[in-house]
């Protein structure tokens, strides 16, 4: 199963654009790169997902390195609501078992 | 409105009386999961399930049963319930395939003492 690499926590400065980063060494050519976050006592929610191309929703960008070994989640102007925790997983096809981790915890500074 | 719904959100008891904790989704989602939270130990997926009838194991099965004789439904069965399975447990869905979010339930919070 293919695994992601995450930092546990980072800092950001309200209303300052946030790059949260994801390492995925053992990507393989159909694992498409998904993230969730996790607001505190909430499930985790949907953020963003992509397969080559970089994305963008109302949420955020999703950055993929070319080699597709890496991705960045960009929230452009992050508020005291984006503190929460980050996952970054992959999915790589029908049925799948999927694989969280411990993601990243981020912390949004008044 | 598209949900997934877990029953019951907090519940307390005592080692070895057999608990179910419910989840259904009303989105005609093939594949279902359970997850359990704990401090430290990130998202752990228990068991997930692609169709009626089709159950896996995901990396922390032992303890844990589950079943789903429906599409919308599944339960996660704790037959004999210990304090290390005292934890947050989510429940999730989607269709299935890489490319379509998962959707989450608010979490059921278990106490064994």
């Amino acid at each position: 199963d293919a695994k992601t690499t995450q930092p546990n926590s980072m800092e950001s400065n309200e209303e300052e654009p946030v790059h949260l980063p994801c390492n995925h060494s053992t990507i393989s050519g159909t694992d498409y790169i998904h993230w969730y976050r996790q607001l505190p006592s909430q499930g985790p929610e949907y953020v963003i997902h992509g397969l080559t191309s970089n994305v963008n929703n109302r949420m955020a960008s999703l950055a993929i390195a070319e080699d597709r070994k890496s991705s960045t989640l960009i929230l452009h102007r992050a508020t005291l609501r984006d503190a929460a925790v980050y996952y970054c997983i992959l999915r790589d096809g029908w049925g799948d078992k999927i694989i969280f981790g411990k993601g990243t915890r981020l912390h949004i500074l008044p | 409105e598209a949900q997934v719904t877990q029953n019951p959100r907090y519940l307390i008891t005592v080692t070895g009386k057999k608990l179910t904790v419910t989840c259904s989704q009303n989105m005609n989602h093939e594949y279902m999961s359970w997850y359990r939270q704990d401090p430290g130990l990130g998202l752990r997926q228990i068991y997930y399930s692609m169709n009626v009838e089709v159950t896996d194991k995901g990396d922390v099965p032992e303890g844990y049963k589950v079943s789903r004789k429906e599409k919308r439904n599944f339960p996660l069965i704790l037959e004999s319930p210990s304090p290390n399975q005292t934890s947050l447990y989510f429940c999730a869905s989607n269709t299935g395939t890489a490319n379509q979010p998962q959707h989450f339930g608010d979490g059921t919070r278990l106490s064994i003492l």
